[in-house]
């Protein structure tokens, strides 16, 4: 039983690179949740989908930041151009509309250099 | 503005001696805490939720706890295996997202 599948695990790239993240939700499940992990600030909500349709995106952090979820079993995070203050550990996680609990994925661990 | 504070940031036990985790927090309308475990370089593992004052979650070694202002995470006689961050999260107002604390990272010795 497959549960949420992110890639890639790593990515190091370079000031002003663009970087694609992406999330596979566990099928069957219907809202997802794009995550950030850092020290400084913890684990903070970026963006969500409520099938398929952006809800709340007020934790994007600039217009450097785009997500899209063009069907039910694919998301992807974008930055364009990255920088270095984007290094982070970023987080999908999926449920089902009304269920409790969030199941995380893995996390892709991104270093702006 | 929602908001949640843990306390400690760290903690160091002796395993089998108990201790607590606090997470205080500030929401409009809470509509759930939630108490996640956190992994070294995995995603955060979902424990419990409560939703009123007075309410009580147990699992294993782990007990939940609430009040309207904070919640308590009791662990009895913990393992090494008990190591981990604890993560936890208040849902309020209308929205349906998550608000998580910084965690307290929990390591306990043999």
């Amino acid at each position: 039983d497959a549960g949420v599948i992110q890639s890639p695990r790593h990515e190091v790239t370079e000031m002003g690179q663009e970087v694609t993240l992406r999330c596979k939700p566990i099928s069957g499940h219907n809202s997802l949740f794009w995550y950030r992990q850092t020290m400084m600030r913890g684990l903070e909500l970026l963006i969500y989908f409520n099938n398929n349709v952006p809800i709340d995106d007020s934790g994007m952090p600039e217009d450097r930041f785009s997500a899209k979820m063009p069907n039910a079993s694919f998301s992807t995070l974008k930055i364009q151009p990255s920088e270095p203050r984007d290094s982070a550990v970023y987080f999908c996680a999926s449920t089902l509309q009304g269920l409790v609990e969030q199941f995380f994925g893995p996390g892709t661990r991104l270093t702006v250099l | 503005e929602d908001q949640v504070t843990q306390s400690p940031e760290a903690l160091r036990l002796q395993e089998g001696e108990s201790s607590s985790l606090n997470c205080s927090y500030t929401v409009s309308g809470l509509r759930g805490l939630f108490w996640y475990r956190q992994d070294p370089g995995k995603g955060p593992e979902f424990l419990f939720t409560l939703y009123s004052a007075g309410e009580e979650k147990e699992k294993e070694r782990l007990k939940a706890t609430l009040t309207k202002k904070e919640s308590f995470l009791h662990i009895t006689a913990p393992k090494p295996e008990d190591s981990a961050t604890y993560l936890c999260a208040v849902r309020g107002g209308s929205q349906g997202n998550l608000i998580f604390g910084k965690g307290t990272k929990l390591s306990v010795k043999p």
